[in-house]
């Protein structure tokens, strides 16, 4: 299947520093990614769409200048996580879009420890 | 706005079958998925159906789906200590122009020798 990888797989933080993580699809253009944001034992929240060439499209109650998104070619998007706090510590995974059929394929995720 | 439910947790013991449901409210849902997800992993698409199938099987899996009372479930036949992760299932409706996953709460499946 098609590989999405993430970067870094883990990092830690002090507070009040900004992290990026950064999301690549390898073997394919995508031209739709997704941000995921996973609590402890808990499932995976949409973060955001993020489109190619435009804005990332934002769901209800996350913080657009919180969460930078940018999409800048067809196989990388990056989420920042600006002023990094001890509350913004999860597991942040990203997946991207085979064309139009629907299959996701997503990153081995991200762990965000804020210190 | 839609929901997706899942059990917690599932202990089964090795070679025995494993069946994990989940119940959905979007009566709209056009896809449903189960992924797995190992410890510190991100998500594995395991199998999906489609709304109106009823059933597909592959190799271990068979998912069986009914519409009616919106109930989805994974059957792993001969369970194996690999197969222990949290599956989660997840559907996707005409929200969001069918890009949004809503997922489950996932369960965390526990194979014991």
């Amino acid at each position: 299947g098609a590989v999405v990888s993430q970067h870094p797989s883990w990092v830690i933080c002090k507070s009040g520093t900004s992290v990026k993580i950064e999301c690549r699809s390898l073997d394919f253009q995508a031209t739709t990614m997704f941000w995921y944001r996973q609590f402890p034992k808990q499932s995976l929240m949409l973060m955001a769409t993020s489109n190619e060439g435009s804005k990332a499209t934002y769901e209800q109650g996350v913080e657009k200048d919180k969460f930078l998104i940018n999409h800048a070619s067809l196989t990388l998007s990056t989420l920042t996580v600006t002023s990094a706090h001890p509350e913004d510590s999860s597991f942040y995974i990203c997946s991207a879009r085979v064309g139009d059929t629907g299959e996701l394929f997503f990153g081995e995720g991200s762990r965000l420890t804020v210190l | 706005g839609e929901d997706v439910e899942q059990s917690l947790f599932l202990s089964v013991r090795e070679g025995d079958s494993s069946v994990i449901n989940c119940t959905y409210t979007d009566s709209s849902s056009t896809y449903l998925y189960w992924y797995k997800q190992e410890p510190g992993a991100g998500l594995q698409l395991l199998t999906y159906i489609f709304s109106n199938m009823d059933m597909k099987q592959d190799q271990r899996l068979t998912v069986l789906l009914n519409k009616k009372d919106k109930h989805l479930s994974l059957r792993i036949a001969d369970t194996q200590t690999g197969d222990s992760a949290i599956y989660f299932c997840a559907e996707t409706g005409l929200t969001g122009g069918g890009n949004k996953l809503t997922f489950g709460t996932g369960t965390q499946l526990k194979v014991e020798l």
